[in-house]
């Protein structure tokens, strides 16, 4: 089956910093999701985003479809983003099932 | 309803007991899906439903495991038999299964077995 590998796996920083997050994967997608799991499970979507750019408000993600990679930038960060942070894709033709990526937590310091 | 809904949120059972967890999706999505989420992993895939009958039941671990969409909405995953290791989060995602299609989560049951 496909391989997503996210990175950092961790990653610590004091509040107003901005970071990057990395979701490399092994095969062709046709779907790409990210996603912020919050400290009580609760899986919010972030972005549907199989290929090109798109922002909302202090985050946004690229994905470099040709690349099999995507990218999620979180500026100017807070406290209310700590939490574990997946990648999830969907191989073309693979039945729509959501392939999830290890995940990168995120503890944003005041 | 405005989101996935789940129910119970909290399940604790004792080994070898049944179990059954179900989902309530988005009004008017068509597809539904199953994941279970152990402690430090990201989800998995179980099973996806489109309409009533199931797509795609591969991930399913064995067959103690079975899920159920009579009507084409409401889900029940049941579990027969429970092991401790079933222990998990289970959730239950919907989309409007227009071919590729963005996934909405439910808050998960959390599985726990004695």
């Amino acid at each position: 089956g496909i391989q997503v590998e996210q990175s950092p796996p961790d990653l610590i920083l004091q509040e107003g910093a901005n970071s990057t997050l990395r979701c490399n994967f092994s095969d062709s997608v046709n779907n790409l999701q990210w996603f912020h799991q919050n400290p009580w499970g609760q899986l919010i979507n972030l972005f549907y985003i199989p290929s090109g750019t798109k922002q909302n408000g202090r985050l946004s993600a690229t994905t470099v479809a040709t690349e099999r990679y995507s990218l999620l930038y979180i500026s100017s960060s807070q406290t209310t983003d700590s939490g574990v942070y997946f990648c999830a894709v969907e191989r073309n033709f693979g039945n729509e099932k959501l392939t999830f990526g290890t995940g990168t937590r995120l503890t944003i310091i005041p | 309803g405005a989101g996935v809904s789940q129910t119970p949120s909290n399940k604790v059972t004792e080994k070898g007991k049944y179990v059954e967890l179900r989902c309530d999706p988005i009004s008017g999505h068509t597809a539904l899906y199953w994941y279970r989420q152990s402690l430090g992993q990201g989800p998995e895939f179980l099973i996806y439903f489109q309409g009533t009958g199931a797509a795609d039941d591969s991930g399913l671990p064995n067959d103690r495991f079975f899920a159920v969409r009579p009507e084409g909405s409401v889900s029940t995953l049941k579990i027969q038999r429970t092991e401790r290791g079933d222990s998990a989060v289970y959730l239950c995602a919907s989309g409007r299964g227009q071919g590729t299609d963005t996934q909405y989560f439910g808050p998960g049951t959390r599985l726990t077995v004695l």
